[in-house]
């Protein structure tokens, strides 16, 4: 079975802290993606990567960056963290290729920023 | 709009009913994926699809590429079936990108 891991189940930062959010799967997938949830909006794109050291921004790349050194590990980083990034971040991989493939999440991180 | 609508929100039920949640949308897509969110986050791929039918125990998913409509059936439902289920869409340009619904609350009481 595919294993996406996130570092963190709950975290709680202050404002303007520097977050950084790990994740790491272990099936050799080229894909890997960050979301954020939130009540009323749903998953929401904020960056992915099609191999390392590539990545393309989401829907919602704004106050993130993100970095991919290594294959199989896919880092979320707030830059100064603020309020209105308190959500729930969820990590996903999957393998590359033409024909459509199921995506592994990970269990998640619940973020609180003060 | 939303490029992906379900429908209901919420829904609460007994134990033993049949459940029919549905999903509606508007672009084109390669696929449409069918996922369950428990109360602790993590989220369970259930179903992709792209044509047809599927099922896979007490759950089936069906697809109509015409219509751009899915629904995702539980029969003889159970508590344990209660959790978040939540539609998402393959776009046809985007690789494995997908864009997704914001959910259905479902509850099944004993």
């Amino acid at each position: 079975d595919v294993k996406v891991t996130q570092s963190s189940r709950y975290l709680v930062k202050r404002t303007g802290e520097k977050v950084f959010l790990e994740c790491v799967q272990d099936m050799d997938h080229e894909n890997m993606f960050w979301y954020r949830q939130d009540p009323g909006l749903g998953l929401r794109l904020i960056y992915f990567s099609y191999d390392v050291k590539m990545k393309e921004k989401g829907d919602i790349p704004e106050g993130y960056s993100v970095s991919r050194e290594k294959k199989e590990r896919f880092s979320l980083i707030l830059e100064s963290a603020s309020t209105n990034q308190t959500s729930m971040y969820l990590c996903a991989s999957t393998a590359a290729g033409f024909r459509n493939q199921p995506q592994h999440f990970g269990d998640g991180t619940r973020l609180s920023i003060l | 709009k939303n490029e992906v609508e379900q429908s209901p929100q919420n829904l609460t039920a007994q134990e033993g009913e049949f459940i029919t949640i549905n999903c509606s949308y508007s672009v084109g897509i390669s696929a449409l994926h069918w996922l369950q969110q428990h109360p602790g986050g993590g989220i369970v791929s259930l179903f992709m699809l792209s044509s047809g039918k599927k099922k896979h125990g007490r759950l089936i998913a069906t697809i109509n590429i015409q219509e751009k409509h899915s629904s995702l059936h539980i029969t003889a439902s159970h508590p344990r079936d209660s959790a978040v289920y939540i539609c998402a869409v393959q776009l046809l340009q985007g690789a494995q990108k997908l864009v997704f619904g914001q959910g259905t609350r479902l509850t099944i009481n004993p």
